[in-house]
């Protein structure tokens, strides 16, 4: 069966600090694997969605990046981060198109 | 970005009441729409992924139907229990796309005992 992890599971970073946010998946080869933010108040926000090593799309402009080193590894980072970046953050991944995105167990991120 | 909206925002029962929600999303451009459940402190968990006009899905006492050419899904709870408590988001995927989903703000239900 497959499985999602992510870590770390909470995170409180100073301003302009970086950041590195992993997800791996087991159980799969070559799965669609995504990015998204909950910010307080909001909904969950696609950010990053790739389709294969090395491909990376972004939905939003922002100071975060994604890459895919490997090819069920997922990592978000910045830079810097800003007070706005604060949020759960969740992995997702699918393999067939239309079928369901299983996420991860998610990433609270505190920025002070 | 493509604006998926969902009413109401958070709703409170008694149990044993029968509820439903509305997810809204575009109608020209439509390929799936996904409804989640989202317990607090928990993944969200996947209830029902729907493509075709007049598609009705079940599963327990929950249960959802879709309308792509108004653009609209309803999400209906019948006998609703204290567990049911949690977000409710609903998604949707255009086509032509590396099968993204793009989610609404989610209902938030709490079932009073």
């Amino acid at each position: 069966s497959q499985t999602i992890h992510q870590w770390p599971a909470t995170l409180v970073q100073p301003v302009g600090s970086p950041l590195s946010l992993e997800c791996t998946v087991e159980g799969t080869s070559n799965p669609n694997l995504y990015w998204y933010r909950q910010a307080a108040g909001r909904g969950l926000q696609l950010l990053f969605y790739s389709v294969g090593i090395g491909q990376i799309s972004s939905e939003v402009p922002q100071n975060l990046s994604a890459s895919r080193p490997q090819d069920r590894q997922f990592i978000l980072s910045s830079k810097k981060l800003l007070l706005s970046d604060s949020g759960f953050y969740l992995c997702a991944w699918t393999w067939l198109r239309t079928d369901t995105q299983y996420f991860g167990p998610g990433t609270r991120l505190t920025v002070l | 970005i493509l604006n998926v909206e969902q009413s109401p925002q958070s709703l409170h029962v008694q149990e044993g009441d029968s509820t439903n929600f509305t997810c809204s999303f575009p109608s020209s451009n439509f390929y799936a729409l996904h409804w989640y459940r989202w317990e607090t402190a928990k993944s969200p968990e996947a209830l029902f992924v729907m493509t075709l006009n007049g598609d009705e899905k079940k599963k327990g006492r929950i249960s959802a139907t879709l309308n792509t050419k108004e653009g609209y899904s309803y999400l209906y709870i019948k006998g609703s229990q204290p567990e049911d408590s949690a977000t409710y988001l609903c998604a949707f995927s255009p086509p032509n796309t590396g099968n993204q989903f793009y989610f609404g703000t989610g209902t938030s239900l709490t079932v009073i005992p």
